[in-house]
């Protein structure tokens, strides 16, 4: 899996958007980029993926540069509930890859 | 509800113990997963079993002992552990197409909460 590099701590006040970036310069053609955020004391969840194309989902807007060399996950109003760690993750989404979990970045949510 | 059930939540055991975690998934999923999350460290992969055949064995110490009777529950059997085992021990399951083949996302538990006294 290729590398990635996300920023240790953000903060971001209620009812504006979290931009959450994302560096993995790595990657290879056939990679795929994922997000998961870890709510305090449950597991993971995964929020979305994509390989070049911007996508959008119910929860978050994830915008991938034209190189692919870094991505960034929107949050469009973040609520108190957002405060979580958001992982970043670059594998290939189907064949012998097991996602590697880095530090992923602390979001603190703030009224 | 996650779709991924572990059980217990919290469990606290002292060296000489002998217990066990379970994992039930709802998801229809052929994959499964232990990680170990240490306080202020990543996720590990521990184990991985597709189809019911163990796949992925990431160097874990033989106190720890998975177990997958079928494709919807997961165990792991702890025994003779130490205070450094203390951890949140995480299940997740996906879809796979092969021994070696995964889909992804991964689907997570919440996790037990594991404190060796």
């Amino acid at each position: 899996d290729a590398k990635t590099t996300q920023p240790p701590s953000m903060d971001c006040a209620e009812g504006r958007a979290a931009n959450l970036p994302c560096n993995h310069s790595t990657i290879s053609g056939n990679e795929y980029v994922y997000w998961y955020r870890q709510i305090h004391s449950q597991g993971p969840q995964y929020i979305i993926h994509g390989l070049k194309n911007n996508e959008t989902n119910e929860m978050a807007s994830l915008i991938i540069t034209e190189d692919r060399k870094s991505s960034t996950l929107i949050l469009p109003h973040a609520t108190l509930r957002d405060t979580a760690v958001y992982y970043c993750i670059v594998t290939g989404r189907g064949g012998s890859y097991i996602p590697t979990f880095g530090r992923g970045t602390s979001l603190i949510v703030h009224p | 509800e996650t779709g991924v059930t572990q059980t217990p939540r919290h469990l606290v055991m002292g060296m000489t113990n002998k217990k066990s975690l379970k994992c039930e998934q709802h998801l229809g999923h052929n994959a499964m997963y232990w990680y170990k999350q240490s306080a202020k460290k990543p996720l590990e992969l521990m184990f991985v079993y597709s189809l019911e055949e163990r796949v992925e064995n990431n160097s874990v110490p033989s106190r720890f002992s998975p177990e997958c009777p079928n494709s919807s529950h997961l165990f792991l059997h702890l025994h003779t552990l130490q205070p450094e085992d203390s951890a949140l021990y995480l299940c997740a399951s996906s879809q796979s197409t092969g021994l070696v083949s995964y889909n992804l996302p991964l689907h997570f538990g919440n996790g037990t909460r594991l404190t060796v006294t």
